[in-house]
């Protein structure tokens, strides 16, 4: 069975903090990441998507990824009241590039 | 993103009723998806389809019916359903080949009765 866990949350930072949010996969196998954020009512919209280890920075989201260990994590820096969303976390699954196995995703809540 | 469309946005329906669900994208993507999402449960794939073609179906139950008739509109018919079939009905498309960055539709959102 894949999977691929993330915390519900919420998680709740102050506006200006770094937000840090994490997700582990089961199969070892899986090439591509990717972070979608969805606010409530909406569909999700992508962020950013990760294929290599280490640190991908785009503006204030950084997207970091540890395949030894299977876990991904995404960064945002300088958090805005407008960051507040459930981010879902998605892996590909091994052999194919068609198939995304999405996690239940963490709500982030940025207060003022 | 308004590449991927999808109408109608909310649908009431009673369980003898028969509908569709419509989506449509504008991205020249060759691959296309149903997904539905429940509160508290992952994203679920429903079906994908590659060139118009079936490839995917994900032990879904036969009271949802998807047609694929080009590689820009994809239907979900839908017939017979029960409440616990209330959720958000997501359409995807992606670019095909080995690009796997999958772009949703808004959505429509569906209540059973």
């Amino acid at each position: 069975q894949k999977e691929v866990e993330q915390n519900s949350g919420p998680l709740s930072v102050p506006e200006g903090a770094i937000a840090s949010l994490n997700c582990t996969y089961s199969d070892r196998g899986s090439q591509s990441f990717f972070w979608y954020r969805q606010y409530s009512g909406k569909s999700p919209e992508l962020i950013m998507f990760i294929y290599s280890n280490g640190d991908k920075e785009d503006g204030r989201f950084t997207a970091q990824l540890n395949k030894a260990s299977q876990y991904v994590s995404l960064l945002i820096r300088d958090s805005q009241p407008s960051d507040s969303a459930t981010y879902l976390c998605a892996v590909n699954e091994r052999g194919g590039f068609q198939k995304l196995v999405f996690g239940t995703g963490t709500r982030l809540l940025v207060s003022p | 993103e308004t590449g991927v469309t999808q109408t109608p946005r909310h649908l009431v329906m009673g369980m003898t009723n028969k509908k569709s669900l419509k989506c449509e994208q504008h991205l020249g993507h060759n691959a296309m998806y149903w997904y539905k999402q429940s509160a508290k449960k992952p994203l679920e794939l429903m079906f994908v389809y590659n060139f118009k073609e079936q490839t995917e179906n994900n032990s879904v139950p036969s009271r949802f019916s998807p047609e694929c008739p080009n590689s820009s509109h994809l239907f979900l018919h839908l017939h017979t359903l029960q409440p616990e079939d209330s959720a958000l009905y997501l359409c995807a498309s992606r670019i095909g080949g080995d690009t796997d960055t999958q772009y949703f539709g808004p959505g429509t959102r569906l209540t059973v009765l």
